[in-house]
């Protein structure tokens, strides 16, 4: 089967940098996404790496090792809106995405 | 608006009875993706339809089932429903089998 791990919660003061970590464990990968969800809303396209390196978008960057079954989303100049649950998920060929179960990131003044 | 629509936003019901969820894709997008979220917990892939043809089940239970329909929106049927059950139910669209999912703003469903 496949496994995700990420950690369930990480603060971070406003204005700093946080790296969420993700590692996983699946057979047949292709890449790996990241999703934001605020409380009460729907989980929102982030970013997907299906090469290893950095993508870089704004404030977000996500990173991919395949050789290390390992990537991570890194936020830059924290804004309080930022506060969110962060999932990763792996792709597996054409199946339907294999989301982790999230990362409560809190972003405190 | 992210343009899934679900319906309806809330539901509660009581235990044994049976609902219909509801969710239009995105305009162009062929693949409609059921996932139930329970708190705390990451999003759990229930069923995956592709123009019209199922196209992936996962850890869904016998008591739930979904069809797509010609327009390609879709229905999630839960019946019998117990306490459990309690949880939000997102739907999700892609344009084919890759890419990113773009996702309703979600049913919750609350069982009393």
């Amino acid at each position: 089967g496949q496994s995700l791990e990420q950690p369930s919660e990480v603060t971070a003061v406003e204005g700093a940098i946080v790296q969420i970590n993700c590692t996983y464990q699946t057979s047949g990968f292709y890449g790996l996404s990241w999703y934001q969800q605020h409380d009460g809303g729907a989980p929102t396209f982030l970013s997907y790496n299906a090469l290893d390196g950095l993508e870089e978008t704004g404030r977000f960057s996500s990173f991919l090792s395949r050789s290390d079954s390992y990537g991570y989303l890194l936020l830059q100049e924290l804004q309080m809106k930022d506060s969110a649950s962060y999932f990763c998920a792996v792709r597996l060929g054409n199946t339907p995405l294999v989301f982790g179960k999230g990362t409560r990131l809190s972003v405190i003044a | 608006d992210s343009g899934v629509t679900q319906t309806p936003k809330h539901l509660i019901t009581a235990t044994g009875q049976r609902v219909t969820l509801r969710c239009s894709p995105r305009s162009g997008d062929l693949s409609v993706y059921w996932y139930q979220q329970s708190l705390d917990q990451g999003l759990q892939f229930l069923i995956q339809y592709y123009n019209g043809e199922e196209r992936a089940k996962g850890n869904i239970l016998e008591r739930f089932s979904a069809q797509q329909f010609p327009d390609l929106h879709s229905e999630l049927n839960l019946s019998s429903l117990e306490l459990g059950d309690s949880a939000l139910y997102f739907c999700a669209s892609s344009v084919g089998l890759e890419g990113g999912y773009t996702f309703g703003s979600g049913t919750r469903l609350t069982v009393v």
